[in-house]
């Protein structure tokens, strides 16, 4: 099955600075990478996804990358602010045809926080 | 759009007693549920994954009889934890995902779960 790793565990900035969030996943087959934002206490948000057939995606101040060479996508915030602190979750399936269901592999989470 | 409720948000009970969690998708048809436990500090760990009008498919590990999973409509699914004990406490989150967008995964904002 996939496995999935993220680094790092926790991060810290400064707020205005940069902040990278890495993934690797084990199976050839993936090619669907949602990163989810999850604030404390809450459930998970979808912040940006992408999908194997393009390696770059951005949305304002989120960009995700991906390179399927090498297994591994990114998570890139800039001009980070104290409301991007959270809990980030990278995640990963295969798009399979016919019926079958999309089960999520999630990384094991990376706490941010941004200092003012 | 792609708003995902869960009922209640939060829920004490007595050791024994059975608990009904709700899951409903607002504004979209949601063809597959998935329910998730999360401990503390942890990743989300998928229990079940539901199709509408189908049974539950469990995850291993997950005692079907313990943990049941009702997916009636396209708009609600419910998980009812029977004979709760204290170590049943947690973090209980859905998700839904459409047939149009199989892939990407909505979620709840998570019941927690207190047993006594």
């Amino acid at each position: 099955g996939e496995n999935v790793e993220q680094h790092p565990s926790t991060l810290s900035v400064q707020e205005g600075d940069s902040a990278v969030i890495k993934c690797t996943y084990s199976d050839s087959a993936s090619n669907y990478f949602p990163w989810y934002k999850q604030e404390l206490g809450k459930g998970p948000q979808l912040i940006i996804d992408i999908r194997s057939n393009v390696g770059e995606k951005k949305d304002q101040r989120i960009a995700v990358t991906l390179n399927k060479t090498a297994k591994h996508f990114s998570l890139h915030i800039t001009e980070t602010q104290p409301e991007d602190s959270a809990v980030y979750f990278c995640a990963a399936t295969p798009l399979l045809s016919g019926g079958s269901n999309y089960k999520l592999t999630f990384g094991k989470g990376t706490l941010l926080t941004v200092n003012p | 759009g792609a708003v995902v409720s869960q009922h209640p948000s939060w829920v004490i009970c007595k050791s024994g007693t059975s608990v009904k969690i709700e899951c409903r998708s607002l504004d979209f048809q949601a063809t597959t549920m998935f329910w998730y436990r999360q401990f503390p500090k942890q990743s989300l760990m998928l229990m079940a994954t539901s199709n509408e009008g189908s049974k539950a498919t469990y995850e291993q590990g997950v005692e079907k009889d313990k943990f049941l999973i009702n997916h009636a409509s396209l708009t609600l699914s419910t998980l009812t934890v029977t004979s709760a004990h204290p170590e049943d406490s947690s973090f209980y989150i859905c998700s839904a995902s459409s047939w149009g967008l199989r892939e990407t995964q909505y979620f709840g904002p998570g019941t927690r779960l207190l047993v006594l």
